[in-house]
């Protein structure tokens, strides 16, 4: 069975600061996806960003890129220059590539962006 | 616009009254699933639905049923309500039958058991 695991559970920076949010992985699968979810206080599930594994190129959505190391199994969540609207929970997700379409979610990361 | 329906947003309930919360999607999806948020353990998938009379189990499936006899809906079924489910659940849909299509969720219903 998949595991994800996000070994931050709470993060404050600045605002304009860059933050790093971690997730490390298990799985004996070699093609998956990997994603980023974003969950404001309003609760709503938005996806930030999406990696196919199979792809070395490193996903980047305008302010938000990440950092895939397949053989370490990371997959790391940059935001640069942050901004008040970045607080939020974010959750890492891994869904196999075939299947049932079932996302495994990490911990979350509850992110604080300060003016 | 593409949309993904639940309801009741919000309820409290008691223990052992059997509820439903209703889930509906406008995108014509085969794919449905049902989650449940928990602190300390992010989202946990409950049941899913292939297609139409197709449903499994996922992670978290006991005390839950639900069922699939419309292509849009896939309710999730609470026959004996017990405080160990209070819990924020998501619905969710999506096409085809591989990872790269868009995961729609719902805006979330809050369950609270008393």
């Amino acid at each position: 069975a998949q595991t994800v695991t996000q070994s931050q559970p709470e993060m404050s920076v600045q605002e304009a600061e860059t933050v790093t949010l971690s997730c490390t992985y298990d799985t004996s699968e070699s093609n998956y996806y990997l994603f980023w979810y974003k969950q404001p206080p309003s609760r709503q599930m938005i996806l930030v960003i999406r990696q196919e594994a199979y792809k070395q190129q490193n996903a980047t959505e305008n302010r938000f890129s990440v950092n895939f190391q397949k053989a370490a199994k990371s997959f790391s969540l940059k935001i640069s220059d942050s901004q008040l609207g970045d607080t939020a929970m974010y959750f890492c997700a891994f869904m196999r590539i075939q299947g049932a379409q079932k996302l495994v979610f990490g911990q979350g990361t509850r992110l604080t962006i300060n003016p | 616009e593409a949309q993904v329906t639940q309801n009741p947003r919000y309820l409290i309930t008691v223990t052992g009254k059997k509820l439903t919360v209703t889930c509906s999607q406008n995108m014509n999806h085969e794919y449905m699933s049902w989650y449940r948020q928990d602190p300390g353990l992010g989202l946990r998938q409950i049941y899913y639905s292939m297609n139409v009379e197709v449903t499994d189990k996922g992670d978290v499936p006991e005390g839950y049923k639900v069922s699939r006899k419309e292509k849009r809906n896939f309710p999730l079924i609470l026959e004996s309500p017990s405080p160990n489910q209070t819990s924020l659940y998501f619905c969710a849909s999506s096409s085809g039958g591989w990872g790269g299509n868009t995961i729609y969720f719902g805006e979330g219903s809050w369950l609270t058991v008393v």
